[in-house]
């Protein structure tokens, strides 16, 4: 099974600052890749597919980009609302993985 | 709007085994277009793909359960149901369903449900 790795596992950011999230698959997914945000006691959303297609409804704050095994989730000026886990999921071969998620905290 | 609902035990004793369903309403289960499949995020830990199935039927399941699980649909009621026997307590979890979009082939979540919180304990 493909396996999905995100960095860091905490990122401590500042509201209005930007935060760069990684993830990196075992093996190419070309661009079948989602990110999704969770927060505490609620189920994931869908952010992003297609490894940089925004799901309906996102703010446009949100963007993907990466291509292969490398990844990256970018969150152009943080709000107060996007402090949260945050996954990213390969859909290119069954087994579906997950990353382990990264937390983006208030600093 | 598609929208998901999990329903069943919240507790299950230690080798017994898991029964839940998801109800799916403001679409169909037979859409070409999505598998439907289950997700489990134990406390404090990070999500696990369970498994998913087709309207026909066709399944895929994570590999480390595989031995344990059934998914299984039934389109007269619009839902599909998830079976894990055998459990302990690792297998205690919030259990989400959610639908898997994929009109080329390649399936993503685009809907989950709520979640429903299941406890191993005897």
């Amino acid at each position: 099974e493909i396996v999905m790795t995100q960095s860091p596992a905490t990122l401590s950011v500042s509201p209005g600052e930007r935060a760069t999230l990684s993830c990196r698959a075992s093996q190419s997914v070309s661009s079948i890749l989602a990110w999704y945000q969770q927060k505490p006691g609620q189920a994931p959303r869908l952010l992003i597919y297609g490894a940089s297609t925004r799901a309906t409804g996102i703010p446009t704050r949100f963007s993907g980009s990466g291509f292969g095994t490398d990844f990256t989730l970018t969150i152009s000026s943080l709000q107060s609302e996007d402090f949260a886990v945050y996954y990213c999921q390969q859909y290119d071969d069954w087994p579906i993985t997950f990353g382990r998620g990264t937390k983006v905290e208030i600093k | 709007q598609l929208q998901l609902q999990e329903s069943g035990p919240g507790l299950v004793k230690p080798s017994e085994t898991l029964s839940l369903t998801c109800t799916v309403s403001g679409g169909s289960i037979s859409s070409s277009s999505y598998y439907w499949g289950w997700i489990r995020q134990p406390p404090g830990e990070g999500l696990e793909w369970i498994g998913a199935i087709y309207y026909n039927g066709n399944t895929f399941y994570n590999s480390s359960l595989q031995s344990r699980v059934t998914i299984s649909v039934d389109t007269s009621k619009n839902h599909f149901s998830l079976k894990l026997n055998s459990v302990t307590a690792a297998d205690a979890a919030v259990y989400y369903c959610a639908s898997h979009y994929g009109p080329k082939g390649y399936y993503y979540m685009d809907v989950w449900g709520e979640g429903t919180t299941v406890t191993v304990s005897s």
